[in-house]
Parts: structure tokens; C-alpha cells; sequence
């Protein structure tokens, strides 16, 4: 069964406010992962957060991480138009003890300018 | 240089036919793996490869028959071509066996579509 489920689905924003994304998942987990896709594209990683870790940061990302409440949130900051796509968190999970990334149904974000 | 490519990047046809997608990187990657992507853009891994040996193989139908010449290289055949098989095909490579741990790099997509 699905391993993420990202919250909200869809979010619209205007150009330099904050857009914060949130994923949930089910079981234990060694890492969790954020990808974003571009409309018609395929997916590009954007940073790696492992179960030992609380937060990352990379640029304009912020990732954290609460393995308590088996959840995470990416927030971007400053937000651009090029902003605008798919997010999405993807987590490896040891209780299914493959080497498999398993994918959330994603957020779509929208950035007007 | 595109690090995963993938050819053709739109495929249209009827049900019932064959038809296969490629997949190259030139990442030097260890692993590849082909994912499907449906209409609401959930994306669930069908099968990897490891130095061309399979790995993993999702359930998917045996009418989808991966096959890798070499680690740079895994193409995707599929027979008889249900409706339900249309979706857009990603294609993805990894350094590492450890896929889940490691980055994935996503080739552009395959947008398959059967009539």
C-alpha cells in the first residue's frame, strides 16, 4: 500500500510568500527523500533527510523531519514562479525490507507572480 | 548531456500491439528502474535492475518484460497493449544498489497512450 501522502494536494501561492508542504507515512523508515516535477517532465531530486536527522536546509528548502509522528514538511521560501510544480516525498521503509523508493501522490504547487 | 534518456518520448497505439520504450544512462550508475506514473500522477516502481541482473519486480503483468544489455541500458517491452497500460513510463537511475537511500535520477518520461 502507499507509503506517503503529501497534504494539501494542491496549494496557490503568490511570488515571495512561504509554501510549506507536508507528507505522512506509515511505517519505519530510514530516509525520507523530497523530488519535484516540472509539468511534462521527469522528477528531480531536491534534498535527502535520514531518520537520525530533524532538519535540512538547501537554499530556499527547508526539509524536517519528526519520525515520532512518521511525518515530514518541505518549506520553500520566498517562493518564485519557477516554483510552480509537483512536490513530491518519496521514503524507503523497513518493514517492507526492499530497496525501493515508494512515492506520496504529491502536491501541486502553484506560484503566481 | 542528458544523464537519462529516453526514446520515444510519445508513444501512440492500439490495443493488442507491441511496443518497447529505451532507456540509457551515462551516469555510470550501478542501478536503473522503470516506474509508472498514472493520470493522477501516483508513481509506483515496477522493476530495477542491478548490473543488469533484476532486483526488484513489482507485480507487474508478464506482458511487461524488461531487459538490460548492459548496466547503461533497460528497455521495457509490452505485449498485447491493454488500455489500462496507458500512463507516462519514467525511466530512473541510482549510483547504488541501495536505491532508497541513494538519489535517483529521473529520465524525461515516456507518454504512453493505447487506443
Amino acid at each position: 500500500s502507499q507509503q506517503g501522502e503529501e497534504d494539501p494536494q494542491a496549494l496557490s501561492i503568490q511570488e515571495g510568500e512561504n509554501a510549506t508542504m507536508n507528507c505522512s507515512y506509515k511505517t519505519s523508515i530510514n530516509n525520507l527523500q523530497w523530488y519535484r516535477q516540472n509539468s511534462g517532465r521527469g522528477l528531480v531530486h531536491l534534498i535527502l533527510i535520514r531518520s537520525n536527522e530533524r532538519e535540512k536546509h538547501s537554499g530556499r528548502l527547508r526539509v524536517t523531519l519528526d519520525t515520532s509522528k512518521k511525518s515530514s514538511s518541505l518549506l520553500i521560501t520566498a517562493s518564485r514562479a519557477a516554483d510552480t510544480a509537483s512536490y513530491f516525498c518519496a521514503t524507503d521503509s523497513i518493514s517492507y525490507n526492499t530497496d525501493k523508493l515508494i512515492f506520496g501522490t504529491g502536491t501541486r504547487l502553484q506560484v503566481f507572480p | 548531456d542528458t544523464a537519462v534518456s529516453q526514446t520515444p518520448k510519445y508513444l501512440v497505439t492500439q490495443m493488442g500491439n507491441d511496443k518497447s520504450i529505451k532507456c540509457e544512462q551515462n551516469l555510470g550508475h550501478d542501478t536503473m528502474y522503470w516506474y509508472k506514473q498514472d493520470s493522477k500522477k501516483f508513481l509506483k516502481i515496477m522493476f530495477s535492475y542491478n548490473n543488469k541482473e533484476l532486483i526488484i519486480n513489482e507485480t507487474v503483468p508478464n506482458r511487461f518484460s524488461p531487459k538490460s544489455p548492459d548496466k547503461a541500458h533497460l528497455n521495457l517491452h509490452i505485449n498485447s497493449l491493454e488500455l489500462g497500460d496507458s500512463a507516462v513510463y519514467f525511466c530512473a537511475s541510482s549510483q547504488f544498489l541501495a536505491g532508497a537511500t541513494d538519489t535517483q535520477y529521473f529520465g524525461p518520461g515516456t507518454r504512453l497512450t493505447v487506443l
